[in-house]
């Protein structure tokens, strides 16, 4: 079993719906990430999560420490928004990121 | 600010060869990571370099070695290419690194290695 689970692999959705992407994990972890990758490859840190809720735009990560549970939403989604998603824990006492295999979201105008 | 910044962009090279991919950190960060994307994979953990010594390091073969210079830039160096090692590489940097704390890494365009 993976450390860190992420779900769906793959999200279709028209323009203007609401998006939640999964990510579960099994180990303690002193952070969690949220990361877009475009096709091309960079990586685009969006979130940096140790508890609670943040909110840039129309994104939006929760953390349920005592779940091992977090989720990003994007609200009325846009093709543009279409990527990879990847969720990333840092281990306690290094930086080491465990990365999930990551969301392709496709939004269809 | 420039972002992270690495080298050169794409790769070729074939079975056997050996490759140095070069990162420059974010001005200011002193601790760089480098990670491995396999094609249709998540990125996988190499090493972690902080005040020119190696922090970390992930589960891969001798043949990877890197080193972090006195400007904080790093080399990752690859030996005996096999077809395996095609893959982005990803170069990320961070301000410094806290043991209870932690902090944010910013991750370069990548390196993408095609081993023939």
């Amino acid at each position: 079993k993976n450390e860190v689970e992420q779900s769906p692999q793959n999200l279709t959705a028209q323009e203007g719906e609401f998006i939640t992407i999964n990510c579960s994990y099994s180990v303690g972890i002193s952070a969690l990430h949220w990361l877009q990758q475009h096709p091309g490859g960079g990586i685009v840190s969006l979130f940096m999560l140790s508890s609670g809720k943040k909110k840039h735009g129309r994104l939006i990560a929760t953390i349920n420490i005592q779940e091992k549970h977090s989720s990003l939403h994007i609200t009325a989604s846009h093709p543009r928004d279409s990527a990879v998603y990847i969720c990333a824990v840092r281990n306690f006492g290094n930086e080491k990121l465990t990365f999930g295999t990551g969301t392709r979201l496709t939004i269809i105008p | 600010d420039a972002g992270v910044t690495q080298s050169p962009t794409h790769l070729i090279k074939t079975r056997g060869q050996q490759v140095t991919l070069r990162c420059s950190p974010i001005s200011g960060h002193k601790s760089v990571s480098w990670y491995q994307q396999v094609l249709g994979q998540g990125p996988q953990f190499i090493f972690q370099y902080y005040e020119k010594e190696e922090r970390g390091r992930g589960n891969f073969p001798d043949r990877f070695s890197a080193r972090q210079f006195p400007n904080y830039s790093s080399e990752l160096n690859v030996n005996a290419l096999l077809l395996g090692d095609s893959a982005l590489y990803l170069c990320a940097s961070s301000l410094k690194i806290l043991t209870v704390s932690y902090n944010e890494q910013f991750f370069g365009p990548g390196t993408r290695l095609t081993v023939l």
